[in-house]
């Protein structure tokens, strides 16, 4: 079955350092893509970071990058130089090709920032 | 303004009552989805739309009609609310504006029904 597994329900990193969100992922498809979305307190979903299943690179966005281990199943988002405004909820998501775009979605990581 | 929007923010309602969601975008994107969030549950595709007049069932579509007769918009309505369906809802929607055909999210309608 397909599924997303994020098995941090909550995380802390002090202001300035590197945090790691764990995600991995069951399927049996050639052909999918990673999601990560990030939620504020204020609710909106944010879209953050892509990965293809086919991508050579892993992906990055900023101070976002993700360590994308396809044996492993694992997609897991890198936050570098964590600031205050990223204490949010994290949401990893995969999607499959000729899927009609649906995500399956993962039930989160909340991440806070200490200052 | 461009984006995807949600209407109300907020609503209360009462069991037994039909109250529709509104969501509008303004990209011409061809999907659209309907989502649930509640706790411990994370996010729930409730119904989602490929095109004007294509809809189809997500995973928790009891309770829930949708309809899509033009591409920016895809009303939710809850044909007798009950409780349970007490949630956020969210629209998104998808097409070639984005890079990787990423979801775009509209801000929430936050629910409850009494």
């Amino acid at each position: 079955a397909q599924k997303i597994t994020q098995t941090q329900p909550g995380m802390f990193v002090q202001e300035k350092e590197a945090v790691t969100l764990d995600c991995t992922y069951d399927t049996s498809d050639q052909s999918y893509g990673l999601f990560w979305y990030k939620q504020p307190s204020s609710g909106e979903m944010i879209f953050l970071i892509y990965q293809g299943s086919y991508d050579e690179q892993n992906a990055t966005e900023g101070r976002y990058s993700l360590n994308f281990q396809k044996a492993r199943k694992s997609a897991n988002l890198v936050i570098s130089a964590s600031q205050l405004g990223d204490s949010a909820m994290y949401f990893c998501a995969m999607r499959h090709a000729g899927n009609n775009r649906k995500l399956i979605w993962g039930l989160g990581t909340s991440l806070a920032v200490n200052p | 303004d461009a984006g995807i929007t949600q209407s109300p923010r907020y609503k209360i309602t009462e069991t037994g009552r039909q109250v529709t969601l509104m969501c509008h975008q303004t990209w011409s994107h061809s999907y659209m989805f309907w989502y649930r969030q509640d706790l411990g549950h994370g996010l729930r595709l409730i119904y989602y739309s490929a095109a004007a007049d294509i809809t189809d069932k997500g995973e928790v579509p009891d309770g829930y009609v949708v309809s899509r007769s033009k591409t920016e918009n895809f009303p939710l309505t809850l044909e007798s609310a009950t409780r349970s369906q007490t949630s956020v809802y969210f629209c998104a929607s998808s097409g070639t504006s984005g890079a990787h055909y990423e979801q775009y999210f509209g801000p929430g309608t936050r629910l409850t029904v009494t």
